[in-house]
């Protein structure tokens, strides 16, 4: 089976920008989950979607958004992008079953906010 | 979800050595599991042990739970310089979210 995979791998934008980034999970996975990761915070939860419904959100502020397709994939945007955006921003799927709770990251989307 | 807090923040041994990090939680789990993240990369997931287990074995690696302390460790035995990363712990009440603390940097040294 295919990993889950992201794109793009590096971004750069500026202040005020808008950025879209995109989660493909394993096939068959019906929950994808955001994290953002910097080093002054670590890994911190963004939300999670299952069946293309939000079911778990983290604390961010509203211009942090996203969606999920009918295919799983789902996307993150970012509106209004602030330096302490900068962060590898990570994805990861899962099956959402309870019983099977392990999760399966992607690479990760490093984005760079000048 | 709830937080895992590992100790040590970072530990340097030589390659040969077993390393051991520890992973403590508040509150009750369904299950807690372990996290590896080479720099920079993604996470990859090591071993998943369920609240009614005490311990688990994959490889070169040994999970033990104890939820009366709810604390759990994790030991990697005979360590390689590939094993340098960042290990991470995430206490689960059974659902997708996972929330987890800053890590234990393990530096594992030719």
């Amino acid at each position: 089976k295919a990993g889950v995979t992201q794109t793009p791998r590096y971004l750069i934008k500026t202040r005020g920008q808008q950025v879209t980034l995109s989660c493909s999970p394993i096939s068959g996975h019906r929950s994808v989950s955001w994290y953002q990761q910097t080093p002054g915070q670590g890994l911190q939860f963004l939300f999670e979607y299952f069946s293309e419904t939000q079911r778990n959100k983290g604390n961010f502020p509203g211009r942090f958004s996203g969606r999920q397709f009918s295919n799983s994939r789902s996307e993150m945007n970012v509106s209004t992008l602030e330096l302490g955006d900068s962060a590898l921003y990570l994805c990861a799927s899962s099956s959402g079953r309870r019983g099977q709770e392990t999760q399966y990251f992607g690479p990760g989307t490093r984005l760079l906010v000048l | 979800s709830q937080q895992g807090e590992e100790d040590p923040q970072a530990l340097s041994i030589q390659e040969g050595e077993n390393a051991t990090m520890n992973c403590s939680y508040k509150t009750s789990i369904n299950n807690l599991q372990w996290y590896r993240q080479n720099s920079g990369r993604g996470l990859v997931h090591l071993i998943l042990i369920r609240s009614n287990e005490r311990e688990k074995h994959s490889g070169r690696l040994r999970v033990t739970l104890d939820t009366s302390k709810k604390s759990s460790s994790l030991l990697i035995t005979a360590s390689r310089a590939a094993d340098t990363a960042s290990y991470f712990c995430a206490p689960s009440s059974g659902y997708s979210t996972l929330t987890f603390g800053k890590g234990t940097m393990l530096l594992v040294s030719p």
